[in-house]
């Protein structure tokens, strides 16, 4: 069964306009949650992650994602896309000792 | 160190030969584990260890993949009679104790099997 689906495995948006990258996860208690970013020849790098303190947590380069319980969710945004921002992300759930990637999904930022 | 190292950064090698690629966790994280990532996919879990035992090696494609972490730090991962389906960027991550914990990434080894 999937533990963590990305629903879109592309997003493009214009330079200044809102990010939001979606992700469903499956679990029959609250799991730890992670967003990572891949720039392109780049190791993985963690941006925010989710450990029942607060359901809106603030990550790094202005990223911030919701843990909605009732959907879900764990949403990645970001109020103005930056051009550097471009790179492959990644939802992942840690349940157990066990770390389940989603597919990811391929951000581009339009000049 | 500060981060989780891999060695070699690149390797290529040709098809039926023994590569092993190594990984270096930081200090004092007890949970490593062994990712294969293709061109354009997402990591790949291959194994984990907790300690010096594997906790779960269910991703390992086939009998060809082995992986060692003889003392509870250092991790080598083994591939036999290797395939040009086994090019791929090899990840090694690792994390410390407690739920919560993320994982580390290294900067990966490029297979690549002629």
């Amino acid at each position: 069964a999937q533990s963590v689906t990305q629903l879109d495995s592309h997003v493009s948006v214009s330079e200044g306009t809102p990010v939001l990258l979606r992700c469903n996860y499956s679990s029959s208690y609250s799991p730890s949650l992670f967003w990572y970013v891949q720039h392109p020849n780049k190791g993985l790098q963690l941006l925010l992650k989710y450990t029942s303190a607060a359901t809106l947590v603030k990550g790094i380069n202005g990223f911030e994602a919701e843990f909605k319980k009732s959907e879900t969710s764990f949403h990645l945004t970001k109020p103005s896309a930056h051009m550097s921002d471009a790179a492959e992300y990644f939802c992942v759930v840690r349940l157990g000792g066990q770390f389940y990637f989603g597919t990811g999904t391929s951000l581009t930022v339009i000049p | 160190g500060a981060g989780v190292s891999q060695t070699p950064s690149n390797k290529v090698t040709e098809k039926g030969k023994y590569v092993e690629l190594r990984c270096d966790p930081i200090s004092g994280h007890t949970a490593l584990y062994w990712y294969r990532q293709s061109l354009g996919q997402g990591p790949e879990f291959l194994i984990y260890f907790q300690g010096t035992g594997a906790a779960d090696d269910s991703g390992l494609p086939n009998d060809r993949f082995f992986a060692v972490r003889p003392e509870g730090s250092v991790s080598t991962l083994k591939i036999q009679r290797t395939e040009r389906g086994d090019s791929a960027v090899y990840l090694c991550a690792s994390s410390s104790p407690g739920q919560n914990n993320e994982q580390f990434f290294g900067p990966g080894t490029r297979l690549t099997v002629l």
